[in-house]
């Protein structure tokens, strides 16, 4: 099936750090990628859809110079958190999807701890 | 804007059926799928409804009534690695473009 990597799977930073998180499909072209922020106990809060070689769409709310996207490659999307803050921290997922499919397939997760 | 509703928990006795129901209200519906979740871990495709009627996977099936934009998730033989929580998601493009939006998630506990 489908394979989804994500890197890192879990980091602490310093506040005012930032922090890449890598998503990766391994083993098909991902036309479209998500990304997602979990806190525990909740669902998953859709933070922006990137397409490859465009720019991102980002949800309200989410702030498009905090957290930057880009979607390099039918292979590769990387989510940005600039100027960390404790309040950053969460449960970041990609997911992603080929051409014309409905399926997600999601990445492991990143943990974020930012202190 | 898209919303959906889920029971927040259910508990369901082993070797059971369990049914965990989803309403939602958008615009630009194409499809409504269910994601299975453990503690800890990312969110697994379960299955994925874009017409009326019942897809059945195994133990698992999924019901939709786009009329009712209703669906439901049917559970039969509970086994306690069912224990997790399970996601209904609508795709659609509301916002002029594509994309899913999960639903608040329901809680399984299985006991034996």
């Amino acid at each position: 099936g489908a394979v989804v990597s994500q890197h890192p799977s879990w980091v602490i930073c310093k506040s005012g750090t930032s922090v890449k998180i890598e998503c990766r499909s391994l083993d098909f072209q991902a036309t479209t990628m998500f990304w997602y922020r979990q806190f525990p106990k909740q669902s998953l809060m859709l933070m922006a859809t990137s397409n490859e070689g465009s720019k991102a769409t980002y949800e309200q709310g989410v702030e498009k110079d905090k957290f930057l996207i880009n979607h390099a490659s039918l292979t590769l999307s990387t989510l940005t958190v600039t100027s960390a803050h404790p309040e950053d921290s969460s449960f970041y997922i990609c997911s992603a999807t080929g051409t014309g499919a409905y399926e997600q397939y999601f990445g492991p997760g990143t943990r974020l701890t930012v202190t | 804007g898209q919303s959906l509703e889920q029971p927040s928990e259910v508990t369901a006795v082993e070797g059971a059926i369990v049914q965990i129901n989803c309403t939602y209200q958008t615009s630009g519906f194409y499809g409504l799928s269910w994601y299975q979740q453990h503690d800890g871990g990312a969110p697994t495709f379960l299955s994925y409804n874009a017409l009326d009627g019942l897809e059945e996977t195994g133990r698992f099936s999924s019901f939709l009534s786009r009329s009712d934009s209703y669906g439901y998730l049917l559970l039969q033989e509970l086994q306690m690695k069912d224990s997790a929580s399970y996601f209904c998601a609508v795709r659609d493009d509301s916002g002029g473009y594509q994309k899913v939006t999960f639903g608040i998630g329901t809680k399984l506990q299985v006991i034996p």
